[in-house]
Order: structure tokens, then sequence, then C-alpha cells
């Protein structure tokens, strides 16, 4: 499974899109992009995943480059309920039990 | 719409006692996993389980013991509670392993301390 880097934490204002960026550089073409969010060591919830074409649902989107190397999920307009610390995560394609998680980053959007 | 079910919530254990977490799912999910989270840690998955009656090691499975006797149930067994077990159990399930669709629906934990 490729690993993921991610930076421990950002800041984000309320109202203004938030830009999460995640490195994948060894991803081979057939493992997916996953995001979770976890808020306040609740149980992770899961926010999207993609291929390699953008997605967009009714929570995020995300941004996937062409050599699909590194992806970026963004909250278009994120609110104080956002704060959270969301996780990148590569799985393989296949039939695969394992989510790789790794440290994630801090997301704290402020007033 | 309860999905994932987990109890107790907290739990203090004395080193050498036992105890089970349980888990439960009502989506009707094949797919079943406990995982463990340490303070500023990621998740790290204990053991998972396919279907009733087929369960597997994940990375960290010292320690516990697991068993699916039916689709909904899905205990975690802590036979010599140690103090490195001390972090929070979350389970999950999920309704394929296939990558494509891969989405894992988490329980909101039992914070477990063995002092």
């Amino acid at each position: 499974d490729a690993k993921t880097t991610q930076p421990p934490s950002m800041d984000c204002a309320e109202g203004r899109a938030a830009n999460l960026p995640c490195n994948h550089s060894t991803i081979s073409g057939n493992e997916y992009v996953y995001w979770y969010r976890q808020i306040h060591s609740q149980g992770p919830q899961y926010i999207i995943h993609g291929l390699k074409n953008n997605e967009t649902n009714e929570m995020a989107s995300l941004i996937i480059t062409e050599d699909r190397k590194s992806s970026t999920l963004i909250l278009p307009h994120a609110t104080l309920r956002d704060t959270a610390v969301y996780y990148c995560i590569v799985t393989y394609a296949g039939n695969n039990r394992k989510l790789i998680w790794g440290l994630g980053t801090s997301l704290a959007v402020n007033p | 719409n309860a999905g994932v079910t987990q109890t107790p919530k907290f739990r203090i254990l004395k080193i050498g006692q036992s105890m089970t977490l349980q888990c439960a799912q009502d989506m009707n999910h094949n797919y079943m996993y406990w995982y463990r989270q340490d303070p500023g840690m990621g998740l790290k998955l204990i053991y998972y389980s396919v279907g009733a009656g087929i369960t597997d090691k994940g990375e960290v499975p010292n320690g516990y013991n697991v068993s699916r006797s039916t689709t909904e149930d899905f205990p975690l067994r802590l036979e010599l509670a140690a103090p490195s077990q001390t972090s929070v159990y979350f389970c999950a399930s999920s309704q394929t392993l296939a990558g494509a669709k891969n989405i894992q629906y988490f329980g909101a934990g039992t914070r477990l301390s063995v002092l």
C-alpha cells in the first residue's frame, strides 16, 4: 500500500474554503484515495474517495493531480463543525481489508 | 438508523482482568473490523471479519481474540489486560472489501484504561 504525507495542522477562517493537501507519490494505478475525518475523538467519518477523476459530493470535493501523486480535499465553505483531524488514505482497488491510517491533518476552523 | 453500536463507552480494568467489547451493526454488512487508536496516532487494525464464522488478524492482534457467530455482531475479547492495551477501540463495518467501495462506517468507540 502506498504511503501518504499530510501537513500536521492547518487553520482556516470560517466561511472560507479549506484546502487540505495529501502527497501519495508512490501510488499505483489500481489504488484509490480515500478521505475520512475524525471529530474530537469520535469514530472516523467517510468523506469522499476517487481513483483518478475529480470527485464531488455534498460534503467536499476531491482534486487528484494528473500524475496521481497528490490530491487535495476541498471543503468549500468551512464551518466550525468542520474542525477535525482529516485522514488521507490510499487503498488497493482489489479486495483489501486494510486501510493504512497515518497521523492526518488537524484542521482548525476559526471564527 | 443506528449504524454501528459499541458498548461500553468507557471502562477501567485492572491488570490481568478480562473483558469483552461489544460491537453490533444493523446495515447487513458482511465485513467488520476492530481498530485501536492510541493518543495522537492513527488507527491500527486488530482483527477483521469477512462474514459469519470467518475472522483474520490485522496489524496488531496480540492480546486480543474475536469471534463472529452472526452477521450483526463482532465482539472483541481481552483475556489478560495489560497497560499497553490502554487505548480507544473502534469497531467498523463495510459492505465490501473492494477498493472502489470500501467505505467503512465506524462506531463511537470504547475508551479503555488498564491500571
